[in-house]
């Protein structure tokens, strides 16, 4: 499959702890792309991470590229209710349109 | 800018029937792309234009989908006929460029089709 994979599917943590996803693909990539999806809404996007960066922050989020191992993650710190919802990698191989996983879902208990 | 625009929010047709899902992109992008999300297969990509000529179609599952882009602020997504597993969310995204660009995402259309 072209998709990335995103690891886990679901995952659930209390309100305050740090979440971990996962992405994983297997051809070359020049931009990787995380996006939010609350239930019933469109995507929206969080962070753009180049293929020559190995890592960016943004507020609470933090993403890393390892372009030799293929993967990438988003860490969310600190994590609040508000963080629940799907999160979803999205890669580009230059001029090519967006590849999407199919998402993690994130639980946060208040 | 209001963002990208869809309607209708919901559609419940019968089997048989056609169905018109509508998209205007935020002014000023170059592209615009329609997507179909299910549990099972994810996110799909349907189709997507470059200045309203389509450029990858490849995704339409079958001769009963087509889009079309008149001019750069509307487009439409047309299944004729519908079948039950049409059933899905359809969305419409728009970007200034292709590659290393956001795309900015539509509300969607939940389609039901009984």
């Amino acid at each position: 499959s072209q998709q990335g994979e995103e690891d886990p599917q679901a995952l659930s943590i209390q309100e305050g702890e740090n979440a971990t996803m996962n992405c994983s693909y297997k051809t070359s990539i020049n931009n990787l792309q995380w996006y939010r999806q609350n239930s019933g809404r469109g995507l929206v996007h969080l962070i753009l991470i180049r293929s020559n960066e190995r890592e960016k922050h943004s507020g609470r989020l933090r993403v890393t590229l390892d372009t030799s191992k293929k993967s990438s993650s988003l860490l969310i710190t600190a994590s609040r209710a508000a963080d629940t919802a799907s999160y979803f990698c999205a890669r580009d191989s230059g001029n090519t349109p967006l590849v999407f996983g199919k998402g993690t879902r994130l639980s946060v208990i208040a | 800018d209001a963002g990208v625009i869809q309607s209708p929010r919901h559609e419940v047709t019968e089997m048989g029937q056609e169905v018109t899902l509508r998209c205007k992109p935020i002014s000023g992008h170059d592209y615009l792309f329609w997507y179909r999300q299910t549990m099972m297969r994810g996110l799909e990509l349907l189709i997507y234009f470059n200045n309203n000529v389509p450029i990858d179609d490849s995704g339409m599952p079958e001769d009963r989908f087509s889009a079309k882009m008149p001019n750069a602020s509307f487009s439409t997504l047309k299944i004729q006929p519908s079948e039950p597993r049409d059933s899905a969310v359809y969305f419409c995204a728009s970007s200034l460029g292709l590659a290393g660009d956001t795309q900015y995402f539509g509300p969607g259309t939940r389609l039901t089709v009984l």
